[in-house]
Order: C-alpha cells, then sequence, then structure tokens
C-alpha cells in the first residue's frame, strides 16, 4: 500500500514570496491533515479535511495560509506571502474517515521549508 | 483544552539498557493516547495507542506504553534498547473529534 506522497521535499525561498506544498493521501482516506512542525517541537495541526469539507482551520493563520481539497482526494497548501516564522517541516497526514477506530494518522515525510 | 507534556527534551542511553519516556496530558474525558517516532528526514510512524481496556499497550517494535489515569501519564518503555530506536518520539493525545495534541517531544540517542 503506498504511503502519504508529499512534495517538493524542501523548499528555500525568500521572505514575501509565495509557496505552495502538495500532498497525495492513502487510497481510500476521506480525512486529510496539515501540521506545522517547527523544529524542536511537536507538530501542530493547522487544518482537517473531511472530503472536500473543512473540519477545522481555527489554528490555520488565514491572513497569509490557504489549504484546499477540490475533488476530496489531493490537496495542496499555500502560504503567501511567507514569514521568517513560516520556517518549519509541514506534514500532511490521512486516516480512513472519522470513528475512533478509522481515524489512525499516517503522516508523509514532510516538506522543509526555509525562508530566508 | 487538552494538552501533552514530555518532561524530558533529550535522553541517552545505552544500547541493550532499557527506556522509560514520559508523558502527561491533560484531558478532560477518556483520553486517546498515541506515541509515534520520527527518523531524521522521515514522516510520523505510530508505535501504538490506547483507546480502551487493558492498561498495558503492546506496540511495534518491541514497544510497550502503560495507561495510568490517576497519574494522567502514559510512559513509553522498552526493555533492551537497539542503536536503531534512536529518533524522535512524540506523545499525542487525541479528543472525539479526531484532533491530535502532540507534546515537544523526546529525542534518544543511544549509545554504543
Amino acid at each position: 500500500e503506498a504511503g502519504v506522497a508529499q512534495s517538493p521535499r524542501y523548499k528555500i525561498i525568500e521572505k514575501r514570496q509565495s509557496v505552495a506544498f502538495w500532498c497525495n493521501p492513502i487510497s481510500g482516506h476521506a480525512t486529510l491533515y496539515w501540521y506545522q512542525q517547527i523544529l524542536g517541537q511537536g507538530p501542530k495541526l493547522l487544518i482537517q479535511f473531511q472530503n472536500n469539507g473543512v473540519v477545522d482551520d481555527s489554528q490555520l493563520p488565514k491572513d497569509r495560509f490557504s489549504a484546499e481539497r477540490l475533488k476530496g482526494v489531493d490537496s495542496t497548501l499555500k502560504i503567501q506571502p511567507a514569514k521568517l516564522e513560516d520556517s518549519a517541516v509541514y506534514l500532511c497526514a490521512s486516516s480512513l474517515g472519522p470513528g475512533l477506530l478509522k481515524n489512525i494518522q499516517y503522516f508523509g515525510a514532510g516538506t522543509r521549508l526555509s525562508v530566508l | 483544552a487538552q494538552s501533552v507534556t514530555q518532561p524530558d527534551i533529550h535522553i541517552t542511553v545505552s544500547e541493550g539498557a532499557s527506556l522509560e519516556l514520559r508523558c502527561n496530558y491533560s484531558y478532560g474525558a477518556t483520553p486517546y493516547l498515541f506515541w509515534y517516532v520520527q527518523s531524521p528526514g522521515q514522516g510520523l510512524q505510530l508505535l501504538l495507542k490506547y483507546f480502551s481496556g487493558d492498561t498495558l499497550v503492546q506496540g511495534i517494535k518491541g514497544f510497550e506504553a502503560e495507561f495510568k489515569r490517576s497519574q494522567s501519564s502514559f510512559n513509553l518503555r522498552k526493555p533492551s534498547v537497539h542503536w536503531s530506536d534512536a529518533a524522535e518520539y512524540f506523545c499525542a493525545v487525541g479528543d472525539a473529534g479526531n484532533m491530535l495534541t502532540f507534546g515537544g517531544g523526546t529525542r534518544l540517542m543511544v549509545k554504543p
């Protein structure tokens, strides 16, 4: 079974530029998550999708971050414009769906973003 | 709001020695608890989970964890550490809405 795919693996940009990350979840997984992991910290949830709808985006900085999952499969996370403090690893995870036993989250390898 | 504390930022053990990583949580209802491991440049891999029932949970790679409600703890243990266990370990608590809150992580180093 293929895992969660993320691209690119690394990205270096200058502040005020824009950047986009892509995630393809495990086939059949209805729920998709984006996390931000700052160096030395645990992952922090940014946004959760159920199919193509947003379940929770309370911790997403909406003035600069946006995410979409238009067809309920793959997803894109965008930052525009980037700030220095956005330097982090952006992790995508997916799970079968709601319900306790279905909600084991499987993580991709992440995209490491450096903002200079 | 739920929270997770991992008191030890770094731990170093000798290969073959036993290991215990601490995790304390704060949650108002029955917690759903997880341990994940992250190797350098990799995503998080689930080691084990606790939903209900037996408070001693077995996981992959020889790890186990014990849920102690009275102490709000979910410590991870392994009787004999291998060099390949060197990684960062994250404890997480999940709520009824399947939202995970992670602790800050413990970095494990293994001495030969």
